[in-house]
């Protein structure tokens, strides 16, 4: 059974940069049929989705947060990695890692982490 | 963008209801560039649907997906109590992904 888990700070200050990484286990991060993503969900409202990675390193980033965020994966730890800088109180949310599906023209997100809580505060 | 409206924003039902959710697309669509998914306060999302109708193993098939061009919905056909959730349509286009605002079912 595949299983994502995010780790990382639950504290981030402001103009500071907020990084988080995500273990998959049960599962190679280098499948084909897959890409890996990050997505947010701020207190009360709805799911957002960051960006996602491809195992060749092809990266995919939402537009309205392209010029702050980087993922990046680490084949080696079957891992991948969230830095999203110049944070401010609007990025505080639950961020989740998730696998999508590549094959299916939705690409929905099948495996999710149990999600991190980050809030932006001095 | 393709900026997708959820309505309503709550429903009050009673278990046993059948109940139809609505997600509304700003550009035509097809189903097949559609899911559904299901959210508990506390937990991650769970995805109920994709493609149009395909559903992940163990998802039970009272969930039902249908509609085309920009109308689709979420079916269920007979409310559980585990069923009481908040449901988000979200479609992949122009190599972006974009969620619904959600439609939160209640008692």
């Amino acid at each position: 059974q595949l299983q994502v888990q995010e780790s990382g700070p639950g504290l981030v200050k402001p103009s500071e940069t907020l990084s988080l990484t995500c273990t998959v286990s049960g599962g190679s991060i280098t499948s084909s049929s897959y890409y890996w993503a990050w997505l947010r969900q701020p207190p009360g409202k709805g799911l957002e989705c960051i960006g996602t990675i491809y195992y060749n390193g092809d990266t995919n980033y939402n537009p309205s947060l392209k010029s702050r965020v980087t993922i990046s994966i680490d084949a080696s730890k079957n891992q991948f990695s969230l830095n999203l800088g110049s944070v401010t109180a609007a990025d505080t949310a639950v961020y989740y890692c998730a696998r999508q599906m590549g094959w299916t023209l939705s690409r929905p997100f099948d495996y999710w982490g149990q999600g991190t809580l980050v809030t932006v505060s001095s | 963008e393709n900026v997708l409206t959820q309505s309503p924003g709550t429903l009050s039902l009673s278990p046993g209801e059948r109940v139809t959710l609505s997600c509304r697309a700003s550009q035509t669509i097809s189903s097949s560039y559609l899911a559904w998914y299901q959210q508990k306060p506390g937990q991650a999302p769970r995805l109920l649907l994709y493609g149009a109708s395909a559903r992940p193993t163990g998802i039970p098939d009272r969930f039902s997906g249908s509609g085309s061009g920009t109308d689709f919905t979420l079916t269920i056909s007979r409310l559980e109590p585990e069923d009481f959730a908040v449901y988000y349509c979200q479609q992949f286009g122009t190599s972006q992904v974009t969620f619904g605002g959600g439609t939160k079912v209640e008692i």
